[in-house]
C-alpha cells in the first residue's frame, strides 16, 4: 500500500539550530513529491516539487532533498517565522493525480 | 502568480441549512479542483476530486449528495455542503491543479480555507 510517514512528529529548534525533517514514502514509480508548510488556521503553502533522485532544491533557509526512498526537508539557522506545520505529499503514477499526504511535522522555533 | 481564494473565509450556520463555499483560481486555469477537510491537529483528508465540465469523483466513506461539487469553469469550484449538521464544522480546503501536461504543472495550489461552524 502506498504511504507517507514524517518524522519527527514534532520538534523544538532553539533560534539557529539547524536540523532536518524526514519524509519516507513506499510508492513506486513516484511522480513528484511536495513539500508544503501550512501555518494554523490557513491553508498549505507551497513550498518545492521533486521529481527524481537526486534532485535538490533551495528556498531562504529551506533545502529539500530526494532520494528514492526518502525526502528530507533542511532547515538552516531557522527563525521563529519559520515555525509551522511542514506537510509532504507524493503523487504515484496514474491520471487521477491525487497525493498521499504524510501527517506532518509541527515546528516550533524558540527564540 | 498561482493564487487560489476561497469565499468565505468563515460560516456559522444552523444546523439543516446549507452552505456554499467557492473556490478560484485567481491567476490561472485549473483542470482539476481538489476539496480537502482538515481536523484539528490532523493532516488534510481528501474528500474529492473535481474535473471541469465533469462529476467530481468522491473519496470512500465521502457522501456526494451530502457534498455537492460543481466546477463549472476552468477557475471556479464551488463545495455545497446540504443539510449541515454539527458533525460537519471542520475546516474546509480547496487546491487547484494548473491547466496542461507538462511535469512541471503537478503542483497543487492551496486555498486559504474555510471554516464551517455549524450550530
Amino acid at each position: 500500500e502506498d504511504q507517507v510517514t514524517q518524522s519527527p512528529e514534532a520538534l523544538r529548534l532553539q533560534e539557529g539550530e539547524s536540523s532536518s525533517l524526514n519524509c519516507s514514502y513506499t510508492v513506486s514509480g513516484l511522480r513528484g513529491l511536495f513539500w508544503y508548510r501550512q501555518d494554523p488556521g490557513k491553508g498549505p503553502e507551497f513550498l518545492f516539487t521533486l521529481y527524481s533522485a537526486g534532485e535538490e532544491k533551495e528556498k531562504e533557509r529551506l533545502k529539500a532533498t530526494l532520494t528514492k526512498k526518502e525526502s528530507f526537508l533542511h532547515i538552516t539557522a531557522p527563525k521563529p517565522e519559520d515555525s509551522a506545520t511542514y506537510l509532504c505529499a507524493v503523487e504515484p503514477p496514474g491520471n487521477n493525480r491525487k497525493l498521499i499526504w504524510g501527517l506532518g511535522t509541527s515546528l516550533a522555533v524558540n527564540p | 502568480g498561482a493564487v487560489v481564494s476561497q469565499h468565505p473565509s468563515w460560516v456559522i450556520c444552523k444546523s439543516g441549512t446549507s452552505v456554499k463555499i467557492e473556490c478560484r483560481s485567481l491567476d490561472f486555469q485549473a483542470t482539476t479542483m481538489f476539496w480537502y477537510r482538515q481536523f484539528p491537529k490532523q493532516s488534510l483528508m481528501l474528500m474529492a476530486t473535481s474535473n471541469e465540465g465533469s462529476k467530481a469523483t468522491y473519496e470512500q466513506g465521502v457522501e456526494k449528495d451530502k457534498f455537492l461539487i460543481n466546477h463549472a469553469s476552468l477557475t471556479l469550484s464551488t463545495l455545497t455542503v446540504t443539510s449541515a449538521h454539527p458533525e460537519d464544522s471542520s475546516f474546509y480546503i480547496c487546491s487547484a491543479r494548473q491547466f496542461g501536461t507538462s511535469s512541471s504543472y503537478n503542483e497543487q495550489f492551496f486555498g486559504p480555507g474555510t471554516r464551517l461552524t455549524v450550530l
